[in-house]
């Protein structure tokens, strides 16, 4: 079954410290991952995606195809990155496009 | 504001009644999906279209539910007979096709539905 496990529904941090926000999913083929962060009163928008092998907003994210992981770290807490936090997949099944999202990490970045 | 935009932002209905929401996509993008969050979850995904034609539904979409993207722009979402347990977040997101990559999708504000 295809799947996407966010293990935390709430992550509080302390300003300067490092976060991680877990993902692991589950897909039989190679699938592309996304982070996708929602802040208060705004639209999901793209954090994003293993293939960009990009940094944004200092997060990166390393897809772990053994261990079926893709997840997300900072390693200097904002507050500002307070917000909630989406792992997304999308398959390689042709004609297929549809995004399974996980359950969602409330970030809390504390003064 | 270009981005994908829906309207009402927020319905109250009673059960029983119709309700129709919609989503305007980011022009030239010629993917659209529906998807629907309930407290405490991530989107669920419900349908997708790819110019007017309607390619995937999911099995969360009831025959209560209906989906149209009639001239491959806009798109219209009724639920009739609604019930309390379609009280929830609609959200419609747009995609411009990328090759052989999986492209972006872009999601608009949401529709919060309450069903009395």
């Amino acid at each position: 079954a295809q799947r996407v496990t966010q293990p935390e529904k709430l992550l509080s941090v302390f300003k300067g410290a490092p976060v991680e926000l877990k993902c692991n999913y589950s897909y039989s083929g190679s699938p592309e991952l996304f982070w996708y962060v929602q802040y208060s009163r705004q639209r999901l928008q793209l954090l994003l995606r293993h293939i960009s092998r990009e940094s944004i907003k200092g997060f990166t994210a390393d897809l772990n195809k053994g261990e079926t992981s893709f997840h997300l770290k900072k390693p200097f807490a904002q507050e500002e990155d307070s917000a909630m936090y989406y792992c997304a997949l999308s398959g390689t099944t042709s004609g297929t496009y549809k995004y399974i999202f996980g359950t969602g990490t409330r970030l809390k970045v504390l003064a | 504001d270009t981005g994908v935009s829906q309207n009402p932002r927020h319905k109250i209905t009673k059960r029983g009644q119709n309700v129709t929401f919609r989503c305007d996509p980011i022009s030239e993008h010629n993917r659209l999906y529906w998807y629907r969050q309930t407290l405490g979850q991530g989107p669920e995904f419900l349908t997708y279209f790819q110019n007017e034609a309607q390619l995937e539904k999911s099995r969360l979409l009831s025959d209560r539910f209906s989906a149209e993207r009639p001239k491959g722009s806009f798109s219209t979402l009724e639920i009739q007979r609604t019930e309390q347990g379609d009280s929830a977040m609609y959200l419609c997101a747009s995609s411009l096709p990328a090759g052989g990559l999986k492209e972006t999708q872009y999601f608009g504000p949401g529709t919060r539905l309450l069903v009395l």
